[in-house]
């Protein structure tokens, strides 16, 4: 089974600083993905940024960057330079890559980020 | 990336009536859809698979007769909540994709059950 474990309920930031959040997680499975979505007060859910499991870089995609550590099995992900509309909940989720688990995402309990001006 | 809509985007209802709520991906076949259910402040469950063409899989503890999925076409998975109750309230949200590393998701429907 696989679980993912954020252990930051709520963070605070002050705008243009960076931030980390993190998440780690756990798998019996070799392949495998690790995903960082961004949840306004909306409810929509956004796609920040994926890391594979045999990825030997660290993903960035603008302002995000995601510190994957295999060997902790973590998967952080760095916000630089914060700006308030960063300000939302924020999940770490996993999803594997074959099986009858295909495209099943397990999510994370969240942090909820807030970006002080 | 692709779009998935859902409709309704919210939803009230009396308690003991049947709410159905649609997943469509706009521009794009799924033949897999997942279904969610987040609680307030809480995070994203998994409650079933949905398969078209065939019946729909669900996890642990989710239950098949109260909440029914049909998955008729490429496009289109509804979940009907049937005899809803105040509990059953909760925030519903769908999700597709054509990889395990793409999943496009709907902006959910909040559903609150008088």
């Amino acid at each position: 089974a696989q679980k993912i474990t954020q252990t930051q309920p709520g963070m605070f930031v002050q705008e243009k600083e960076a931030v980390t959040l993190d998440c780690t997680y756990d798998t019996s499975d070799q392949s495998y993905g690790l995903f960082w979505y961004k949840q306004p007060s909306s409810g929509e859910m956004i796609f920040l940024i994926y890391q594979g499991s045999y990825d030997e870089q660290n993903a960035t995609e603008g302002r995000y960057s995601l510190n994957f550590q295999k060997a902790r099995k973590s998967a952080n992900l760095v916000i630089s330079a914060s700006q308030l509309g960063d300000s939302a909940m924020y999940f770490c989720a996993m999803g594997t890559a074959g099986g009858t688990s295909y495209g099943k995402l397990t999510f994370g309990q969240g942090t909820i980020l807030t970006v002080h001006p | 990336g692709a779009v998935v809509s859902q409709h309704p985007s919210w939803v009230i209802c009396k308690s003991g009536t049947s709410v159905k709520i649609e997943c469509r991906s706009l521009d794009f076949q799924a033949t897999t859809m997942f279904w969610y259910r987040q609680f307030p402040k809480q995070s994203l469950m998994l409650m079933a698979t949905s398969n078209e063409g065939s019946k729909a899989t669900y996890e642990q503890g989710v239950e098949k007769d109260k909440f029914l999925i049909n998955h008729a076409s490429l496009t289109l998975s509804t979940l009907t909540v049937t005899s809803a109750h105040p509990e059953d309230s909760s925030f519903y949200i769908c999700s597709a994709g054509g990889t395990y590393n793409e999943q496009f998701f709907g902006p959910g429907t909040r559903l609150t059950v008088l």
